[in-house]
């Protein structure tokens, strides 16, 4: 099976613009999650998609959001971008929700924000 | 609020010997505890994982022992190898809650 794909790999912004990123799960994986990844805060979760709806949510301001689809693809938006954005936005699938806990990484799409 | 606390936070140890991490938790809710590595411009990889019913995991050289009562679970690296030099994470989870909670990681590097 294809792992966990992210598009695009790397994307340089300027503030005040904004993004959006793709995340495409592990074929049969329903659960979609995102998290962020800078050397100061680590990895942090921002939130997880199921079904098309958004199931658990990080502490993030609202200028983050995202989307799943019915083929459980999933988009994240990030709006008025800051510099303190730049980061490595790490998306991650599961197949199923309560029982699984495996959470399979794509390679991240690394975001600079100038 | 730090909920899983890793450490050390930088660890070097020579080829062949035993490499130690280190993670401490705080929510008893936790149900799932797994280990990631990360190498330098990847995503985060599932090296092994274990749930609180059980005191200790073995997959090849990757070993997690899990202390409940203490609210400790280490991994062990047995004859660590240059390839094992990477980035690596504990993390908790909540089944249902689906969000991993990540230590701050140890960067681990094997010297010959």
């Amino acid at each position: 099976k294809a792992g966990v794909t992210q598009t695009p790999r790397y994307l340089i912004k300027t503030r005040g613009q904004q993004v959006t990123l793709s995340c495409s799960p592990i074929s049969g994986h329903r659960s979609v999650s995102w998290y962020q990844q800078t050397p100061g805060q680590g990895l942090q979760f921002l939130f997880e998609y199921f079904s098309e709806t958004q199931r658990n949510k990080g502490n993030f301001p609202g200028r983050f959001s995202g989307r799943q689809f019915s083929n459980s693809r999933s988009e994240m938006n990030v709006s008025t971008l800051e510099l303190g954005d730049s980061a490595l936005y790490l998306c991650a699938s599961s197949p199923d929700r309560g029982g699984r806990g495996t959470q399979y990484f794509g390679p991240g799409t690394r975001l600079l924000v100038l | 609020q730090q909920q899983v606390k890793q450490s050390p936070q930088s660890l070097i140890v020579q080829k062949g010997g035993i490499s130690i991490i280190n993670c401490a938790y705080e929510n008893t809710a936790f149900d799932y505890f797994p280990w990631y590595q990360q190498f330098p411009g990847k995503g985060p990889a599932l090296l092994i994982a274990i749930r609180p019913d059980v005191s200790e995991k073995k997959e090849g050289r990757f070993t997690i022992s899990f202390n409940k009562s203490a609210k400790q679970f280490s991994l062990h690296i047995m004859d660590s190898q240059p390839g094992d030099s990477a980035t690596y994470f504990c993390a908790a989870l909540t089944f249902g809650n689906e969000k991993l909670t990540f230590g701050t990681g140890t960067r681990l590097t094997i010297i010959p």
